[in-house]
């Protein structure tokens, strides 16, 4: 079974350009969350969509960074336009529906750089 | 969001058993208690969680104390690889269930 997929696995890009970041989460997983550590700094969250419905959008930095998860399915993130304080390492996992007992499966995470 | 404490850094040497403390005096009767680990370069991994009762599995043992104000996670047989940054995390059912990351305790494995 495949897990949580990112792409890319790591983006350079100038101040001022968009981005955009893609996750598959694992079939049949319902819940999808981002996170992001910015260098130094603890992994903090981001969103939880249910399906295609974002459930928690309280660690959205401001309104750059945008998140869809059309069908359900994959999301993407996106930021634009980008500022130096975007650099980081993007998280997404997903789990499945539950209880507070569910495991969430991590993705190897999108290394962002804005230069 | 409940709080957990943990030391910043441990040591340990391969083959020995470790022991990693985690205290979450305010836990409330529904959250669980998630542990995650993350080596280099890599996303977080899931370890073990439990609620009340102690819980093994084929990475890890989760001893929790009767009053739930505290936890331990046990490695029975440390190796190179359990080297990583594992973190303590109280998750609350309901709502978006979302993991609330802190500092985590880095764990130093010796051959």
């Amino acid at each position: 079974e495949a897990g949580v997929t990112q792409f890319p696995s790591h983006s350079v890009i100038e101040k001022g350009q968009t981005v955009t970041l893609r996750c598959d989460p694992i079939s049949g997983h319902d819940n999808l969350y981002w996170y992001r550590r910015v260098m130094g700094k603890e992994i903090k969250f981001l969103l939880h969509f249910v399906k295609e419905s974002k459930q928690d959008e309280s660690g959205m930095p401001n309104n750059r960074f945008l998140a869809e998860r059309t069908g359900g399915t994959y999301s993407t993130l996106k930021v634009q336009p980008a500022e130096l304080e975007d650099s980081g390492v993007y998280f997404c996992a997903s789990s499945l529906l539950g209880t507070g007992g569910t495991e969430a499966f991590f993705g190897q995470g999108t290394r962002l750089t804005v230069v | 969001d409940a709080k957990t404490t943990q030391p910043n850094s441990m040591e340990s040497n391969e083959e020995e058993p470790v022991h990693l403390p985690c205290n979450h005096s305010t836990i409330s009767g529904t959250d669980y208690i998630h542990w995650y680990r993350q080596l280099p370069s890599q996303g977080p991994e899931y370890v073990i969680h439990g609620l009340t009762s102690n819980v093994n599995n084929r990475m890890a043992s989760l001893a929790i104390a009767e009053d739930r104000k505290s936890s331990t996670l046990i490695l029975h047989r440390a190796t190179l690889r359990d080297a990583a940054v594992y973190y303590c995390i109280l998750r609350t059912q309901g709502g978006s269930e979302k993991l609330v990351f802190g500092k985590g305790t880095k764990l130093t494995v010796n051959p």
